[in-house]
C-alpha cells in the first residue's frame, strides 16, 4: 500500500460546480496533512493545510478531515477555468520530520 | 511565507558533467529539502539538507551523486554529478520557515534540468 494514494484523473468538472478530490494516508500517526496545487511547469503551491478532524473552509476551498477513515478531502466550490490543474495532497510521517507526497490528481474545469 | 529563489531556471547540459543548483531564502528557516519531479510524476525527496552537517539521503540517493551543502540557515545547494540522460528532471528546494507549523513546506521555483 502506497504512503498516500490519490486517484490520477483527469477529473473533469463543469465550470462553476464543486470539484472534490480525494486522499487516503496509510500512517495512524500523521497529524498534519496538506494540499497543494500545482500548475503545469509550474512549482507547487501550497493552498490548504489541515490539522484537526473536521472542516476548514478558506475561501472556495474546503479541507476535509477524517483521521479515523484516514481520509482527507478538498473541494472546491465555484470551480473557474483557473482551477484546472494538479492538486497534490501531502501528509507528514509521525517517524520522521518529512512530508510525503501523493501522485497527484489532474484536474479539468470545462467551461 | 518565505520568499525562495532558485539558479539556474534551466539548463541543457552534456552527460557527465556536473551542475550545481543553488536556493536561497529571504529569511531564516528552520528545515531545507531538495526534491525530483520526474516529468508527468509526482515529487521524491532526496534529501534534507542540514545547517552545518551532512545532507540525510533517502533510500535510492547518495552523497557521491548528490552533494548537498547548507553552510547557513538561508542558503542550500545541490549537484547533481556525472550526469546522465536520466537526470532530466525538475529540481526543488522546499523550505520550513520558523513559525508555529514545524512541517508546513513551500517550494521554490525549481530548475528544469535537460542532459543530452
Amino acid at each position: 500500500q502506497k504512503e498516500v494514494e490519490q486517484n490520477s484523473g483527469p477529473l473533469s468538472v463543469p465550470e462553476g460546480a464543486i470539484a472534490s478530490l480525494n486522499c487516503t494516508y496509510s500512517d495512524r500517526g500523521s497529524q498534519s496533512f496538506f494540499w497543494y496545487r500545482q500548475y503545469s511547469g509550474k512549482s507547487p503551491e501550497l493552498i490548504m493545510s489541515i490539522y484537526s478532524n473536521g472542516d476548514k473552509e478558506d475561501g472556495r476551498f474546503t479541507a476535509q478531515l477524517n483521521k479515523a477513515s484516514q481520509y482527507v478531502s478538498l473541494l472546491i466550490r465555484d470551480s473557474q477555468p483557473s482551477d484546472s490543474a494538479t492538486y497534490l495532497c501531502a501528509v507528514n510521517l509521525s517517524s520522521a520530520s518529512k512530508i510525503i507526497f501523493g501522485s497527484g490528481t489532474r484536474l479539468s474545469i470545462r467551461p | 511565507s518565505a520568499v525562495i529563489s532558485q539558479k539556474p531556471s534551466r539548463d541543457i547540459c552534456q552527460r557527465g558533467t556536473s551542475l550545481t543548483i543553488q536556493c536561497q531564502v529571504d529569511s531564516q528557516v528552520t528545515m531545507m529539502f531538495w526534491y525530483r519531479q520526474q516529468p508527468g510524476q509526482s515529487l521524491t525527496l532526496i534529501a534534507t539538507a542540514n545547517q552545518g552537517s551532512e545532507a540525510t539521503y533517502e533510500s535510492g540517493f547518495v552523497i557521491d551523486k548528490f552533494p548537498i551543502s547548507r553552510p547557513n540557515l538561508t542558503f542550500s545547494t545541490l549537484t547533481v554529478s556525472n550526469m546522465s540522460p536520466e537526470d532530466s528532471s525538475i529540481y526543488l528546494c522546499s523550505v520550513v520557515p520558523s513559525g508555529p507549523h514545524t512541517d508546513t513546506q513551500y517550494f521554490g521555483p525549481g530548475t528544469r534540468l535537460t542532459v543530452l
